[in-house]
């Protein structure tokens, strides 16, 4: 089982809603990470936090608004979302964050299946 | 050029066969490389790790990584069913992890 625990599971909203993805881990990782992945497609970076800091947004456009409140836990605040917005998000987590760290390994939680209505 | 390329498969193996997945990577200086295994409707999970060239073995799976060539594969020995999946191959480019498009492998009972 992943230590990566992400709610809710299943988010069904309103293009006028305003919502959030919670994301905790208890690994005591130090990098978490949010991904967006459409079907047959493999998953997409969207931010990377590190040590609690933004670290990478890859221009993700602002009805998309990460949160990280303390080093266990990530949300993404979600507004106005349009339907090609429907996907899986899924939240991550490593050690270290870095091409030269030797505990880049990522870890996915089960991800949050969102349709936008 | 793709970051990571696969084959998208399918890829049908028998059952207790050697499954062969291979991915190719296009930047040079790439110095960690991942294997994760995604079923339907489920997130990816962690196969293996590998940052030095040659084989890494755990279990049924090894992984084979040659820097020279920019190829890094995955056997799966001993085919089981429940190895049908999307295998996902992810290599880091800078700061990030990139995740190639995933072979679909079918193990045929």
């Amino acid at each position: 089982d992943t230590e990566v625990t992400q709610t809710p599971k299943h988010l069904v909203m309103g293009m006028t809603n305003k919502k959030s993805l919670k994301c905790e881990q208890h690994m005591g990782h130090r990098a978490m990470y949010w991904y967006k992945q459409k079907a047959k497609k493999p998953p997409e970076l969207m931010f990377v936090y590190s040590y609690e800091k933004l670290s990478i947004n890859e221009s993700v456009p602002s009805r998309f608004s990460p949160e990280c409140p303390n080093s266990s836990l990530l949300n993404l605040h979600l507004h106005a979302l349009q339907p090609e917005d429907s996907a899986l998000y899924l939240c991550a987590s490593s050690q270290g964050w870095g091409p030269i760290s030797s505990g880049n390994t990522i870890y996915f939680g089960e991800g949050s299946w969102l349709t936008v209505v | 050029q793709k970051e990571v390329e696969q084959n998208s498969g399918p890829l049908s193996v028998p059952e207790g066969a050697i499954a062969s997945l291979n991915c190719t990577y296009s930047d040079r200086v790439s110095q960690s490389f991942f294997w994760y295994r995604q079923y339907s409707g489920k997130s990816p999970e962690l196969i293996m790790s590998i940052y030095s060239n040659g084989d890494k073995e755990d279990g049924r799976f090894t992984a084979q990584l040659n820097k020279a060539s920019q190829y890094v594969s995955l056997l799966i020995r001993d085919s089981q069913p429940s190895d049908s999946a999307t295998y996902l191959c992810a290599v880091n480019r800078d700061d990030k992890i990139i995740f190639g498009k995933g072979t679909r492998l079918h193990i045929l009972p």
